[in-house]
């Protein structure tokens, strides 16, 4: 069984401060290493899908880094705002074309 | 506007009693998934679904069952065979051939009474 963690389960910070969580994953069989934001009594929205080892994406005040080779990704959240209060799911996708398994997520709180 | 739609939001059930729930696609996607979550859990699937008129258990199958007779809809009935049904039930879609980021539905909140 795949085992997709995230890390921490909750974060509380204030407006303003940066922030970062971790996604660990398997290291074989990687093809895609997906981040989607969730927002309470909406849809999971995607923010990043990230392939190659090295990758860093951005949007906004939202990166991402990606390290294939020991299973892990970083989400960094720079100057948060209460907007950004969420879950935030990272999910494995391997190469044997199987559903994506997700993480628990990181429910981040941003106080005002 | 292409999107992925659940209904209905909110759902009760009697105790002993099926229900299915609804969730249909207009993004022209071969697969389709049913993953259910439960308070300090993340998302488990229950079933998936890569052509029509296929599908396949995923880790949590057991309850439940579907049917993919069109492309475009992928209906979940929750059996009185489920032994804890109260959950909230999230639909997804993607494309078949990776990256396959899935597109979200809303999800439906049931309730066991």
């Amino acid at each position: 069984i795949l085992n997709v963690e995230q890390s921490p389960q909750s974060l509380h910070v204030q407006e303003g401060d940066s922030t970062n969580f971790t996604c660990s994953f398997p290291s074989s069989n990687f093809y895609a290493l997906h981040w989607y934001r969730w927002e309470t009594a909406k849809s999971p929205e995607a923010l990043f899908v990230m392939t190659l080892n090295g990758d860093e994406k951005k949007k906004g005040r939202i990166s991402a880094t990606l390290n294939t080779k020991e299973g892990y990704s970083y989400l960094y959240i720079k100057g948060s705002q209460p907007e950004d209060s969420a879950t935030y799911l990272c999910a494995f996708e391997n190469s044997g074309n199987t559903p994506l398994v997700f993480g628990k997520g990181t429910r981040l709180s941003v106080i005002a | 506007d292409g999107g992925i739609t659940q209904s209905p939001k909110y759902l009760f059930r009697k105790e002993g009693q099926n229900v299915t729930l609804s969730c249909e696609q207009n993004l022209n996607h071969d697969a389709m998934y049913w993953y259910r979550q439960d308070p300090g859990q993340g998302l488990r699937l229950i079933y998936y679904s890569q052509i029509v008129n296929d599908f396949q258990k995923g880790d949590i199958a057991e309850g439940y069952s579907v049917s993919r007779e069109k492309k475009e809809s992928f209906p979940l009935t929750v059996t009185s065979a489920q032994k804890n049904p109260t959950a909230f039930y999230l639909c997804a879609s993607s494309i078949l051939r990776g990256p396959r980021g899935y597109t979200f539905g809303s999800g439906t909140r049931l309730t066991v009474v």
